[in-house]
């Protein structure tokens, strides 16, 4: 079975702060994805960034950075230079290419991490 | 805006009653994805559609059931409400249905049951 641990339940910074979502993942799939999703206040889910397992090369976009590290089984997320705008919460998924056909495409979502960003 | 439209986007209704949540997907996107978030379970997969087939269950109750119609639209139909049924239900759609397309989320429909 897929799971996804953030152990992070809430995190509370000062704007202009760097601060890094943990996120822990397991799978026996051979290949995997794993993704990252913001829920602002007004609710959505809006998708950040995907990564391969195959990949493990890190991402940055904006103040935005992912370091996956297949060793330890983790793909944390930081944020450089926090905004007020950041607050919400964060989400860190995983899903597979199970040959069995069950688990194609559908997410296992880890509890969340909500972030407060203080003015 | 994600392109994943979402009715209605609040639904209040009492015990034992049946609702029916509607999703249009993304133009072009084969697979739709249903999802309940509540406090205590978190955000948990129910069900998966791709091009009107399903594909993949999760923990679906007995009394909820989905189907994927010719235009790709999907519905969600909840039976026999129980006051644990509310949560906010998201759906979401992905040009495959496999894990390594992106899928994009509605804004949900946030159901209370009273």
């Amino acid at each position: 079975a897929q799971k996804v641990t953030q152990a992070q339940t809430e995190i509370s910074v000062v704007e202009k702060e760097d601060v890094t979502l943990d996120c822990v993942y397991e799978t026996r799939d051979t290949t995997y994805y794993l993704f990252w999703y913001k829920q602002p206040p007004s609710g959505e889910l809006v998708f950040l960034i995907r990564r391969n397992s195959f990949d493990e090369q890190n991402e940055i976009s904006g103040r935005y950075s992912w370091n996956f590290q297949k060793s330890t089984s983790s793909f944390n997320f930081t944020i450089t230079a926090s905004q007020v705008v950041d607050s919400a919460v964060y989400f860190c998924a995983l899903s597979g290419n199970n040959a069995g056909g069950t688990s194609y495409g559908k997410l296992t979502f880890g509890q969340g991490t909500i972030l407060t960003v203080h003015p | 805006d994600s392109g994943v439209t979402q009715t209605p986007k609040h639904l209040i209704t009492a015990t034992g009653q049946r609702v029916t949540l509607r999703c249009s997907p993304r133009s072009g996107d084969l697979s739709v994805y249903w999802y309940q978030q509540s406090l205590d379970q978190g955000l948990q997969f129910l069900i998966q559609y791709y091009n009107g087939e399903e594909r993949a269950k999760g923990n679906i109750l007995e009394r909820f059931s989905a189907q994927q119609f010719p235009d790709l639209h999907s519905e969600l139909n909840l039976s026999s409400l129980e006051l644990g049924d509310s949560a906010l239900y998201f759906c979401a759609s992905s040009p495959s249905g496999t894990g390594g397309t992106e899928a994009f989320f509605g804004q949900g429909t946030r159901l209370t049951v009273v």
